[in-house]
């Protein structure tokens, strides 16, 4: 059983350009979590999907960025412009059903460095 | 804002020496987790311990949580330098979305 898979592993955008992070998560699991990490610092929840639905995006800056996790295929989290700003490394975690609160498993990571 | 605080927020110890790492948390938790990562990589998940639980142990690890201090600690028994790494406690609470909130980390160092 694969763990999370994240790729690409290392992202180099010039500013304004989009960047487009992808997560699969584990065989079975229905909870995609995206997390940022900014240097030196911990991970701050950034939104919470489940196959097609957004459950909770309170921490997704309000412009430029969104989510998604289709019937198929990968979780998408997606940048619109970016600024310097947005240079972190962006984790994604996945749960089986009603157990996101005790059990979530992290990918290794997407490193976006913005020039 | 951040759930936890680990504290202190740097510990570089010698190997076989035991490292204390401590959280505090500000709101009513489920469980308390923590995770351990390995610069440049991923997080592992390390124990979690449920709000009615005041101690648990595994393999060289042993955590206790004191819900009312709202704080826990990380034990690791004679150290190796591999347990090199940072340290994030994350608290899980219910009533809202299941998220959950991470510290800012403490980076151990364990010298051989």
């Amino acid at each position: 059983n694969a763990g999370v898979m994240q790729n690409p592993r290392h992202l180099v955008r010039r500013r304004g350009q989009e960047a487009r992070l992808r997560c699969s998560p584990m065989k079975g699991h229905s909870h995609v979590y995206w997390y940022r990490q900014l240097p030196e610092e911990g991970l701050k929840f950034m939104v919470y999907l489940q196959k097609e639905n957004i459950i909770d995006e309170s921490g997704m800056p309000k412009e430029r960025f969104s989510a998604e996790f289709p019937k198929e295929g990968p979780s998408i989290l997606r940048i619109q412009q970016v600024v310097r700003g947005d240079s972190a490394a962006y984790f994604c975690a996945s749960s089986p059903p009603g157990r996101a609160l005790y059990e979530q498993y992290f990918g290794p990571g997407t490193r976006l460095t913005v020039t | 804002s951040q759930q936890g605080e680990e504290d202190p927020q740097a510990l570089s110890i010698q190997e076989g020496e035991n490292a204390t790492m401590n959280c505090s948390y500000k709101t009513s938790i489920n469980n308390l987790q923590w995770y351990r990562q390995n610069s440049g990589r991923g997080l592992v998940h390390l124990i979690l311990i449920r709000s009615n639980e005041r101690e648990k142990h595994s393999g060289r690890l042993r955590v206790t949580l004191d819900t009312s201090k709202k704080s826990s600690s990380l034990l690791i028994t004679a150290s190796r330098a591999a347990d090199t790494a940072s340290y994030f406690c994350a608290t899980g609470s219910q009533g809202g979305s299941e998220k959950l909130v991470f510290g800012k980390g403490m980076k151990l160092t364990v010298n051989p």
